[in-house]
């Protein structure tokens, strides 16, 4: 089945700087892969997504790149600031499907991001 | 709109206990999910459901059960509570195959 492997588990930045996230899948037949940011104490909240038809999509300060033939996607946030820090998760869609839904994702361990002001 | 509503948000159970966590969505989406989130393991898909009256098994239901007959409602039933099964545990509602919203989760300790 699908695994989903997210680097690095802690990132600490400075106000201002970028910050990358980066994950790896395992299977090709893989085509939604969308980013969660999770507060303390709050359950997970979708920031952007990407589908395995496109490369690259953009949403302020936030991107996610996706390359299809390595298998790994990676999620871009320039211009950090205090808020950002939180939890971010990946995923990648389950082609095993569990029965039909492709609804079901494959979640990374999570990346604790902490913006230094 | 209240969104995904979760009940209770703590909870401390006995080894051997059962009880049901409630979840319930206003959104009028017919995909539920129930996932548990375990200290630095990401979220792990126990069941879901498609629609009323339909469910299946994720990634790691056993020890669990579930039930759908409204479009609202989803409970989730832990029956003969293990000390593994403490964790936090998040409801989610979907419309079709698109963006996951979650509730606020629910803590559960089993000593």
């Amino acid at each position: 089945g699908e695994n989903v492997e997210q680097h690095p588990s802690t990132l600490s930045v400075q106000e201002g700087d970028s910050a990358v996230i980066k994950c790896t899948y395992s299977d090709s037949a893989s085509n939604y892969f969308p980013w969660y940011k999770q507060e303390l104490g709050k359950g997970p909240q979708l920031i952007i997504d990407i589908r395995s038809n496109v490369g690259e999509k953009k949403d302020q300060r936030i991107a996610v790149t996706l390359n299809k033939t390595a298998k790994h996607f990676s999620l871009h946030i320039t211009e950090t600031q205090p808020e950002d820090s939180a939890v971010y998760f990946c995923a990648a869609s389950n082609p095993l499907n569990y029965g039909g839904s492709q609804g079901n994702l494959i979640f990374g361990k999570g990346t604790k991001l902490s913006v230094k002001p | 709109n209240a969104g995904v509503t979760q009940t209770p948000k703590f909870r401390i159970l006995k080894i051997g206990q059962s009880m049901t966590l409630q979840c319930t969505q206003d959104m009028n989406h017919n995909y539920m999910y129930w996932y548990r989130q375990d200290p630095g393991m990401g979220l792990k898909l126990i069941y879901y459901s498609v629609g009323a009256g339909i469910t299946d098994k994720g990634e790691v239901p056993n020890g669990y059960n579930v039930s759908r007959s409204t479009t609202e409602d989803f409970p989730l039933r832990l029956e003969l509570a293990a000390p593994s099964q403490t964790s936090v545990y998040f409801c989610a509602s979907s419309y079709l195959e698109q963006e996951l919203f979650f509730g606020e989760g629910s803590r559960l300790t089993v000593l």
